[in-house]
């Protein structure tokens, strides 16, 4: 059974860095694409990004460009996601998801909770 | 960027009736599009790809319909655990967005 194991929830300061990763299993990271959605409280999902870890080619949204930074290592079959400097607007559970060959998100990670707070 | 727009944004319905759910792309987008359900605490979950087709174990009382700009989600004779929050998607062009949710409640 294919799966995405994310890391574990996370509890921050402004200010300060995070990388959380993405594992997955099989030929998941060696044929498809796999991207970052992103939960804040009570609210709905929000696309941030995606990367093909065969090349590391990657897309942003807009929204999101500049603010992190998707990467992987497909040595490892995992995928990063990292902000440099954390706010607290930052505080939001995020998933990982593979898009399937026909471009939808077919396989979800458990997701992560990072909480930035003061 | 493409805009997906949901209605309506809470849906009230009682087990055994049926459900429909509309979302809208801003530009055409063909059968790009899929359906995700997501319950509290849970991940999200795929129901419907290509505007039309079934995830693998997705009951078939669940349908998906439409294509270029105009959508929907049809459940029939809805059951306890079909109460949620059901989120479409275009994956036509980058950025991929999402609607912003359809809360079904009882």
């Amino acid at each position: 059974e294919v799966q995405l194991v994310q890391s574990g929830a996370e509890v921050k300061k402004p200010g300060e860095s995070l990388k959380i990763s993405c594992k997955g299993s099989g030929d998941t990271f060696t044929t498809y694409w796999i991207g970052w959605v992103r939960q804040m409280p009570g609210k709905g999902l929000e696309w941030l990004g995606i990367i093909y870890p065969g090349d590391s080619d990657t897309r942003y949204s807009p929204s999101f460009q500049g603010r992190v930074t998707i990467s992987a290592d497909k040595s490892i079959s995992t995928a990063y996601l990292q902000w440099s400097s954390l706010k607290a607007s930052d505080t939001a559970m995020y998933y990982c998801a593979r898009q399937g060959m026909r471009g939808s998100f077919d396989i979800w990670g458990q997701g992560t909770m990072v909480t930035v707070s003061s | 960027e493409i805009v997906m727009t949901q209605s309506p944004a809470t849906l009230s319905v009682s087990p055994g009736e049926r459900a429909t759910l509309s979302c809208r792309a801003s530009q055409y987008i063909g059968f790009n599009f899929a359906w995700y359900q997501q319950k509290p605490g849970q991940p999200p979950r795929l129901l419907i790809f290509a505007a039309s087709t079934r995830a693998t174990g997705v009951p078939v009382r669940f349908s998906g319909s439409g294509s270029g700009t105009e959508f929907s989600l049809t459940i029939t004779g809805l059951q306890s655990e079909d109460f949620a929050t059901y989120y479409c998607q275009q994956y036509d062009n980058w950025p991929r967005t999402f609607g912003q949710g359809t809360r079904v409640e009882i």
